[in-house]
């Protein structure tokens, strides 16, 4: 059973250009949301993608931006890299039904570590 | 008033001692909240889940919830070296559906 799987693992940008971060959900799962973890902090939530829409979305500029295609798999689009953006990004799946149980429980891939120069 | 609020830590706890972690939180009318353990550079894993008030037990693991306080903790039993990570408290916040995180607490188990 693949879990999530995140590409690249690593990468290294300068500022104001551009980066595109790509995710594949656990198998049976549908929903994919996307967390900025800063080096000894949480996770914060970015955005959430759910039948190729956006369903919810955190406190992040529109820099940020993202895309579901219909095999579930997602992608994070950041424009004008900032060096504030340097961190690590990880992507959760989890199965949207759960949700309104409550039971929605996030998997989480190994994550893409962005550092801006 | 943050989301979720932890201890940063570290904690330092003897081998073979209890943990205890403690998580505080905003939204009155969240129902699911949960543990995550992160290794340093590793993504985060669940650990535990719990929707109920009272206690939850998984082996060693044993969550605790206090809708009434807005309290959320975790005790770890028989403490072990590989204990030893930043665990992460998460709430599904009733108003919009998202999962939240707290900053973490790094738990350092002493041999």
């Amino acid at each position: 059973d693949a879990g999530v799987t995140q590409s690249p693992t690593h990468l290294i940008k300068t500022r104001g250009q551009q980066v595109t971060l790509r995710c594949s959900p656990k198998s049976g799962h549908d929903t994919v949301s996307w967390y900025q973890q800063a080096l000894g902090q949480g996770p914060q939530f970015i955005f959430q993608y759910y039948e190729e829409e956006e369903r919810q979305r955190g406190n992040f500029p529109d820099r940020f931006s993202g895309h579901q295609f219909p095999n579930y798999s997602s992608e994070l689009n950041v424009n004008a890299l900032l060096l504030g953006d340097s961190a690590l990004y990880l992507c959760a799946s989890s199965l949207f039904e759960r949700v309104f149980s409550g039971a929605n429980v996030l998997t989480f891939g190994a994550g893409s570590r962005l550092t801006v120069l | 008033q943050k989301e979720v609020e932890q201890n940063s830590g570290p904690l330092s706890v003897p081998e073979g001692a209890i943990a205890s972690l403690n998580c505080t939180y905003s939204d009155r009318g969240s129902q699911s909240f949960f543990w995550y353990r992160q290794y340093s550079g590793k993504s985060p894993e669940l650990i535990m889940s719990i929707y109920s008030n009272g206690d939850k037990e998984d082996g060693r693991f044993t969550a605790q919830l206090n809708k009434a306080s807005q309290y959320v903790s975790l005790l770890i039993r028989d403490s072990q070296p590989s204990d030893s990570a930043t665990y992460l408290c998460a709430v599904l916040l009733n108003r919009d559906d998202k999962i939240i995180f707290g900053k973490g607490t790094r738990l350092h188990i002493l041999p």
